[in-house]
């Protein structure tokens, strides 16, 4: 079975970078794009980019461009988000999610990691 | 970017119940829209992609609906097991975005 599991929670001061990961198996790694989506404590989702395992071309968010950069290694089936010049605002839980895509159904997320805590304090 | 605004933001409801929630697209996505589910501390999980297609493994009291702009969740019967949070997405276009959500608790 498809299975996303990420690296362990994270506390860094401001200014800091951090990196989280996201272990893949179960399915073919190049085929679907890695997406990262965060929530912070009691808010909704909020989307932060894609990336594309096999070619290795990204998307950002408008308001995380220059600030994030999302790679892979497909060695080992794992993607990675970096996001660099924390602020308190990014503490927040960080999901990644297998966009799986269904020809005319198109996109659609059915595979989530379990998340990571990103604490940013001084 | 799109927008979409989800309502109710919270919604209290019965065992039983028929329930309800919209999904507005700030402009017109055709049929790309998922809802996904969210229970405290976990992952959300899929339920409906494509407007109206029911993921593999999710009970049939589910359903969604709607194309364009105006787009609608229903769960037929109201279980314990569905109070939790419920989330739109549109992927018809850069950047994805989500609704606000919709919590349903327990009256």
């Amino acid at each position: 079975q498809v299975q996303l599991v990420q690296s362990g929670a994270e506390v860094k001061k401001p200014g800091a970078s951090v990196k989280v990961s996201c272990k893949t198996s179960g399915y073919t790694f190049t085929t679907d794009d890695i997406n990262w989506v965060r929530q912070a404590t009691g808010q909704g989702l909020e989307w932060v980019g894609w990336v594309n395992p096999d070619s290795g071309h990204t998307g950002y968010a408008h308001k995380f461009q220059g600030r994030v950069t999302m790679t892979r290694n497909t060695s080992i089936s794992t993607a990675y988000m970096e996001l660099s010049s924390l602020k308190s605002e990014d503490t927040a839980v960080y999901f990644c999610a297998r966009a799986n895509y269904g020809g005319n159904s198109g996109l659609y997320f059915d595979s989530w990691g379990q998340g990571t805590l990103v604490t940013v304090s001084s | 970017d799109i927008q979409l605004t989800q309502s109710p933001s919270f919604l209290s409801a019965s065992v039983g119940d028929r329930v309800t929630i919209t999904c507005r697209a700030s402009q017109g996505i055709s049929s790309y829209l998922a809802w996904y589910q969210q229970k405290p501390g976990r992952a959300p999980k899929l339920l409906i992609y494509a407007a109206s297609t029911l993921q593999s493994g999710v009970p049939s009291r589910f359903s969604g609906s709607g194309s364009g702009t105006e787009f609608t969740l229903t769960i037929s019967s109201l279980q314990p097991e569905d109070f939790a949070s419920y989330y739109c997405q549109q992927l018809n276009s850069y950047p994805l975005t989500f609704g606000g959500g919709t919590k349903v608790e327990i009256k």
